[in-house]
């Protein structure tokens, strides 16, 4: 079935570090979906990308959706501790449910 | 209402009780997801809704789990003779409609389930 592997597990950065999580698909995505959670919370989206080799920014992140639409990345410039969550990538096969990567947890020192 | 509202927050159970968590969709909304979280990390889907509708159950488990959501009713999600591994937070989204470029689920808070 589909799977949706995200890396790394944990990342640890000073603050005004910058940051990067990674998402693969085993398959071509119909879109690919960024969620955070912060501790305790429920997942939040922050965007969706759906074209091939798309690139959208907000702010400080930047995602970017690869050009076989197989793989995303989302990038933190200068991470603040407001940044401190779990960012879950999602992905979906046209006509399928919404499947999670594990996240990645970020940890944010000042 | 303009939120996912999810109730209880908490639910604790004896082994072999059963459990039931509500949920009740931001309004206007016609899909309805419910997903399992276990260890806070891993998110597994268990079941959509189109309205009152099953719209796919792939994820759920074929014995002990069912789920519902009927008009003018929150949804539910109920399970049978609780185990030890249904321990998690059950979260539940909604989101306005299923199309080609729009899906954004807006989720509630949860419900923590312990089984004790």
């Amino acid at each position: 079935g589909q799977q949706v592997m995200q890396i790394p597990q944990y990342q640890h950065v000073q603050e005004g570090e910058d940051f990067t999580t990674y998402c693969n698909s085993s398959t071509t995505l119909s879109n690919i979906q960024w969620y955070k959670q912060r501790p305790g919370g429920h997942p939040v989206f922050l965007i969706q990308l759906v074209k091939s080799g798309e690139v959208k920014k907000q702010k400080r992140l930047t995602f970017q959706f690869g050009e076989a639409k197989k793989n995303s990345s989302l990038h933190i410039t200068a991470t603040q501790t407001t940044d401190v969550g779990t960012y879950f990538c999602a992905g979906r096969q046209a006509g399928t449910a919404l499947i999670f990567g594990k996240g990645t947890t970020l940890s944010v020192s000042s | 209402g303009e939120e996912v509202a999810q109730t209880p927050k908490h639910l604790v159970r004896g082994e072999g009780q059963k459990a039931k968590l509500y949920c009740a969709p931001i309004k206007g909304h016609s899909y309805v997801f419910w997903y399992q979280q276990v260890l806070k990390n891993e998110f597994k889907f268990l079941i959509s809704f189109q309205n009152e509708n099953v719209f796919d159950e792939t994820g759920m488990p074929k014995e002990r789990f069912s789920a519902k959501c009927l008009p003018n009713s929150p949804c539910s999600l109920e399970i049978q003779a609780t185990k030890l591994e249904d321990s998690a937070v059950y979260f539940c989204a909604s989101s306005h409609y299923r199309g080609y470029n729009v899906e954004k689920l807006f989720f509630g808070s949860g419900t923590q389930l312990s089984v004790l």
